[in-house]
C-alpha cells in the first residue's frame, strides 16, 4: 500500500460543477504537494505546503483552491473548470531533501 | 532555456543491454538529482537520488552526475521489457526549499 492515498482515482465533473480532491499521506512528511500532469506536457507545480502553511502557488488559476488542515492531509477544490484542465492530479509528499513520494492519482476528466 | 531538459524518446534497447538515460539543467546551484520512473496511466515512483559528483548505484541502476557540465544521466544495465516506462529527471532548484522542478521525461522501449 502506497504511504500516499488520493481519492478518487478517477473523476468525470461537468464545466459548472464543483468537486474536491483528496490526498492523505501516512509517511510522517511535513510538506505535501499538488501537481498537474498533462499529456505531452512535464509535471507542473500547483501548490506546496509546509508544516500545513502554503509556501507556494504557482500561478494556479482561482478555479483551483487547495486547502490543508493539518501535515497529514490536503485537498483540492474544483469549481468551474474548463475541459483544458482535464489531467492527472498527483499529490505528493516530502520530509527533506531526498525526494518526494507521490500518491496514485485521480484522473480528471472535465465535460 | 527549460529549466530541466529530457530527450523526450522514445529509446528503444534490446533486452540485455544497458540503457542510458540523460537530463541536463539550467542552474548551477542545484543541489540535488533525482530518476522517477513512470508506467503508464500510474503515477511517478522515486528509484534514485544524487546529490555529490560521481556515480551511486543501486542494483541494476547507476545515477551519474557532473555538476561542473550540469549533467545527470541513469544506467540501467541488463535492461528488461519490465523496464518499459517514462524516466523523469527532476531537480531541486537553488533557494527552492525541497521543491522539485521535473523534465518532460524520457521514453524506454526495452524489446525482447
Amino acid at each position: 500500500e502506497t504511504g500516499v492515498t488520493q481519492t478518487p482515482r478517477h473523476l468525470v465533473m461537468g464545466m459548472t460543477n464543483k468537486k474536491s480532491l483528496k490526498c492523505e499521506q501516512h509517511l510522517g512528511h511535513n510538506a505535501m504537494y499538488w501537481y498537474k500532469q498533462s499529456a505531452k506536457k512535464p509535471l507542473e507545480l500547483m501548490f506546496v505546503y509546509n508544516f500545513k502553511e502554503q509556501t507556494e502557488n504557482n500561478s494556479v488559476p482561482s478555479r483551483f483552491s487547495p486547502e490543508c488542515p493539518n501535515s497529514s492531509h490536503l485537498f483540492l477544490h474544483l469549481h468551474t473548470l474548463q475541459p483544458e484542465d482535464s489531467a492527472l492530479y498527483l499529490c505528493a509528499s516530502s520530509q527533506d531533501w531526498r525526494g518526494a513520494f507521490f500518491g496514485q492519482g485521480t484522473r480528471l476528466t472535465v465535460v | 532555456q527549460k529549466e530541466v531538459e529530457q530527450n523526450s524518446g522514445p529509446l528503444s534497447v534490446p533486452e540485455g543491454a544497458i540503457a542510458s538515460l540523460n537530463c541536463t539543467y539550467s542552474d548551477r546551484g542545484s543541489q540535488s538529482f533525482f530518476w522517477y520512473r513512470q508506467y503508464s496511466g500510474k503515477s511517478p515512483e522515486l528509484i534514485m537520488f544524487i546529490y555529490s559528483n560521481g556515480d551511486k548505484e543501486d542494483g541494476r541502476f547507476t545515477a551519474q552526475l557532473n555538476k561542473a557540465s550540469q549533467y545527470v544521466s541513469l544506467l540501467i544495465r541488463d535492461s528488461q521489457p519490465s523496464d518499459s516506462a517514462t524516466y523523469l529527471c527532476a531537480v531541486n532548484i537553488r533557494n527552492a526549499g525541497n521543491m522539485l522542478t521535473f523534465g518532460g521525461g524520457t521514453r524506454l522501449m526495452v524489446k525482447p
